[in-house]
């Protein structure tokens, strides 16, 4: 089983910020956070990963909690296209593996 | 930017025939990645390999399923006698480190079986 918690479903406003939680109560110290996205009829796409350091590019930001048992993927200003389901997944050193929890559908509004 | 192709983009097959999925993976990537989807399900992974051997695989990967990579560019997953409940999405991924860095997925082969 997914090892991360995420709302099932949020709503955004185009050219808004939005914010995707997710839970990792159960987290490693070694554990990355990764963050993917899945937009229909397509395979996965990468987003973003981290270590225990907020992380930027050019697609998103994720912030993480100083704990780390939370993180949020911040999208700056959410696009038509940005409509995905994301999921928030944590990985193991050694591990070749993703476990895919069943995400967050965002729907963003025009 | 680079990508990972696979083709066909869907295939029917009869219950019991063979089908092989196939996939060039990004060229300089040495871990390659076979992960399923069946509709509305979650992605569920299959196998993970590097080096020309399996190095991790999931449950759903029995006897009927095998992957190869018999050159240097395509990477296949073979089911050797396919079942109704094979049908599904399935995506080919690549990376060039272990899955720490992040992979880069194909668009996907749809298989039914009929």
């Amino acid at each position: 089983d997914a090892k991360t918690t995420q709302p099932n479903s949020m709503e955004s406003n185009e050219e808004e910020p939005v914010h995707l939680p997710c839970n990792h109560s159960t987290i490693s110290g070694t554990d990355y956070i990764h963050w993917y996205r899945q937009l229909p009829s397509q395979g996965p796409e990468y987003v973003i990963h981290g270590l225990t350091s907020n992380v930027n590019n050019r697609m998103a930001s994720l912030a993480i909690a100083e704990d780390r048992k939370s993180s949020t993927l911040i999208l700056h200003r959410a696009t038509l296209r940005d409509a995905a389901v994301y999921y928030c997944i944590t990985l193991g050193s050694g591990t070749y593996k993703y476990i895919f929890g069943t995400g967050t559908r965002l729907k963003v509004l025009a | 930017e680079p990508e990972v192709t696979q083709t066909p983009s869907h295939q029917v097959t009869q219950m019991g025939q063979e089908v092989i999925l196939r996939c060039v993976p990004i060229s300089n990537h040495l871990y390659f990645y076979w992960y399923r989807q069946i509709l509305g399900q979650k992605v569920e992974f299959l196998v993970s390999f590097y080096n020309n051997e399996i190095s991790e695989k999931s449950e759903i990967f029995d006897d009927q399923f095998s992957v190869e990579r018999p050159d240097g560019s395509n990477f296949t997953l073979k089911i050797r006698s396919t079942k109704l409940e094979d049908s599904a999405m399935y995506f080919c991924a690549s990376s060039e480190q272990e899955a720490i860095r992040g992979y880069t997925f194909g668009s996907g082969t749809r298989l039914t079986v009929v």
